[in-house]
């Protein structure tokens, strides 16, 4: 398996316009995350799927923000408009049942490296 | 909800001398405590997890200690090399919920 694949690697975008990161995760895991990570706050979860249904999404910060995992194989995270307080790493992580039925590791992607002028 | 306080922020120490990393968390429903390794420009990376009915657990020169009662846990990394400069994340959680974090570790071995 590819891991779990996350797009761009880079975006550099200007205040104001729509920024639109991508994840696919592992195949056959019923869980995906969405993490951003700055130097100040450290890793901090936006939001959670299980099953393409979204759980929870407390950490999402505010309405410019929004998230979609139409089918299990793919998912996006949305910025409109984008602000440079935005300017992050965004990480996409998957999860599933291993071979003890357990749920084991996450697995995270590249990330995606945002700047926002 | 659950909250992971992880220390120290930073730690320096020789090739070959040993390293821990501590964490303690806040909500005694937390089953499943994982340590993550991130190197730069990737991202983190499961090195060692351990699960509430086991104390320890240890992999090579890596080893996680649990303590339920205090809540806390942490990582042991003997005999360190270079290779190990990383950041080191804690996290913790319940089976089929987020992992929270910890604020990370900077962990430099200088040779």
């Amino acid at each position: 398996d590819a891991g779990v694949i996350q797009s761009p690697r880079h975006e550099v975008t200007e205040m104001g316009q729509e920024v639109t990161l991508r994840c696919k995760p592992i195949s056959g895991h019923d869980y995906l995350f969405w993490y951003r990570q700055t130097m100040m706050r450290g890793l901090e979860l936006l939001i959670y799927f299980n099953n393409n249904v979204p759980i929870d999404d407390s950490g999402m910060p505010e309405d410019r923000f929004s998230a979609k995992m139409p089918n299990a194989s793919f998912s996006t995270l949305k910025i409109q408009p984008s602000e440079p307080r935005d300017s992050a790493v965004y990480f996409c992580a998957s999860n599933g049942r291993g071979p003890s039925l357990k749920y084991n590791e996450q697995f995270f992607g590249p990330g995606t490296r945002l700047t926002v002028l | 909800g659950e909250n992971v306080e992880q220390h120290p922020s930073t730690l320096s120490v020789q090739e070959g001398d040993s390293a821990v990393i501590k964490c303690t968390y806040s909500d005694s429903a937390s089953n499943y405590f994982p340590w993550y390794k991130q190197e730069l420009g990737k991202g983190p990376q499961l090195i060692i997890d351990i699960r509430s009915n086991v104390g320890e657990k240890k992999d090579q020169r890596i080893a996680v200690t649990l303590n339920k009662t205090a809540k806390h846990f942490s990582l042991h990394i003997t005999e360190t090399q270079p290779e190990d400069s990383a950041v080191y994340f804690c996290a913790a959680n319940q089976a089929g919920t987020a992992l929270i974090f910890g604020k990370g570790t900077t962990l430099s071995v200088s040779s």
